[in-house]
């Protein structure tokens, strides 16, 4: 099936720092979605986005939807402690149906107080 | 408060029982759909419904049923029940825009 490479596939940063991390694909996406998954819960969504180039905002965090439609970039600035997680992008592809989401691996997050 | 819900939240069981995991939403979603996700596979599709008595399968739906009798409900039915199966399952609901929102999960283990 489809793929979405996230990555990277771990971080271990210093509170306080910035933190970047992406998802690509070869196919083309009308919509993605970021996620972040407390360890023992459901994945909670963080930001929404549903145009090439859409930059959107959610308190420290900030995620772009790609111009090319093909990849989608998720920045925390400031980490606290409480952004320890695994986050995950979602991509719904062009003339995909409702839902029908294809998830990246996930990038888990630590963060050293 | 808008949620969905899934019972039981631990399951314990051996081969070839039959369980049932409830998945249940109150926001008025048409789709919803099952993942499981596993170790370094991520969260992969079982199940989807778009609307009452419509459902199709996800990427991996052998071995799971599900049904669609009610807007709100969609539970997720083992009839024999495999160690293969034992996961993290999540049940999911989605808006027409897309958002997807998440049960808290399932974990399941299958002896």
């Amino acid at each position: 099936g489809q793929q979405l490479n996230q990555s990277p596939q771990s971080m271990f940063i210093q509170e306080g720092e910035d933190v970047s991390m992406n998802c690509t694909s070869s196919s083309i996406f009308n919509t993605w979605l970021w996620y972040k998954q407390d360890p023992g819960e459901g994945p909670v969504l963080l930001i929404a986005l549903y145009k090439a180039g859409e930059l959107t905002s959610n308190g420290r965090l900030t995620a772009q939807f790609g111009i090319t439609r093909k990849d989608s970039f998720l920045n925390i600035s400031a980490s606290i402690p409480s952004d320890v997680g695994i986050y995950f992008c979602a991509g719904r592809l062009v003339g995909g149906s409702q839902g029908n989401l294809i998830f990246g691996k996930g990038t888990k997050l630590s963060v050293k107080p | 408060e808008a949620q969905v819900t899934q019972n039981p939240r631990y399951l314990i069981t051996v081969t070839g029982k039959k369980l049932t995991v409830t998945c249940s939403q109150n926001m008025n979603h048409e789709y919803m759909s099952w993942y499981r996700q596993d170790p370094g596979l991520g969260l992969r599709q079982i199940y989807y419904s778009m609307n009452v008595e419509v459902t199709d399968k996800g990427d991996v739906p052998e071995g799971y049923k599900v049904s669609r009798k009610e807007k709100r409900n969609f539970p997720l039915i083992l009839e024999s029940p495999s160690p293969n199966q034992t996961s993290l399952y999540f049940c999911a609901s989605s808006l027409p825009s897309g958002k997807l929102y998440f049960g808290p999960g399932t974990r399941l283990t299958v002896t």
